[in-house]
């Protein structure tokens, strides 16, 4: 069983619908991150969460401690919101800050 | 800032070659981290360096060297290539502090 588990893998959605991306771990973590891949492209960092909830723009991350999970919400989400979402955390006490990531989620949004 | 950045973007090498990947950080981040991407896995860590002149070996870094000799750059090298090694390659990099990762485009590599 692998530490972090996305679900689901693959998600298709019409424009306008609101998004959810889950995320489950089973170790102790210091921070949990989402990040986004565009085909072909780079990765790049949409949160890191400790605690709580964050928002930017369209996008909410939430994470709960106690029970270990996260969601990634995308509201009235768009076309251009078609990527790769990836769950990664940092374990505690974890030399050189590293990372485990989830397998991640495909997301399609059709106009 | 150009952020991260890989050379090559993308490479077809035959089983045996060798080559260098070079990743380059202008923000003048302690940390620097190799990953491979596979299809239907994870990013995986190969090798990582906390500082400069210091590395230390991630998840799967066998057939794979690295070196930080300036704070910079962070090269990882194969030596002798396997197809095993076809992978999307990818370079990270972050500052001591708990924040956020820096990714560079990827290095699409392919051994035949």
């Amino acid at each position: 069983k692998n530490e972090v588990e996305q679900s689901p893998q693959n998600l298709t959605a019409q424009e306008g619908e609101f998004i959810t991306i889950n995320c489950s771990y089973s170790v102790g973590i210091s921070a949990l991150h989402w990040l986004q891949q565009h085909p072909g492209g780079g990765i790049v960092s949409l949160f890191m969460l400790s605690s709580g909830k964050k928002k930017h723009g369209r996008l909410i991350a939430t994470i709960n401690i106690q029970e270990k999970h996260s969601s990634l919400h995308i509201t009235a989400s768009h076309p251009r919101d078609s990527a790769v979402y990836i769950c990664a955390v940092r374990q505690e006490e974890t030399s050189g800050s590293r990372l485990t990531f989830g397998e991640g989620t495909q997301l399609t949004v059709n106009p | 800032n150009a952020g991260v950045t890989q050379t090559p973007k993308f490479r077809v090498l035959k089983t045996g070659q060798s080559m260098t990947l070079l990743c380059a950080q202008d923000m003048n981040h302690e940390y620097m981290y190799w990953y491979r991407q596979d299809p239907g896995m994870g990013l995986r860590l190969i090798h990582y360096s906390v500082g400069e002149g210091t590395t230390a070996k991630g998840e799967v870094p066998d057939g794979y060297n690295v070196s930080r000799l300036k704070k910079q750059n962070f090269l990882l090298g194969l030596e002798s290539a396997a197809p095993s090694q076809t992978s999307v390659y990818f370079c990270a990099s972050k500052d001591e502090t708990h924040t956020e990762a820096f990714f560079g485009q990827g290095t699409r590599l392919t051994v035949v």
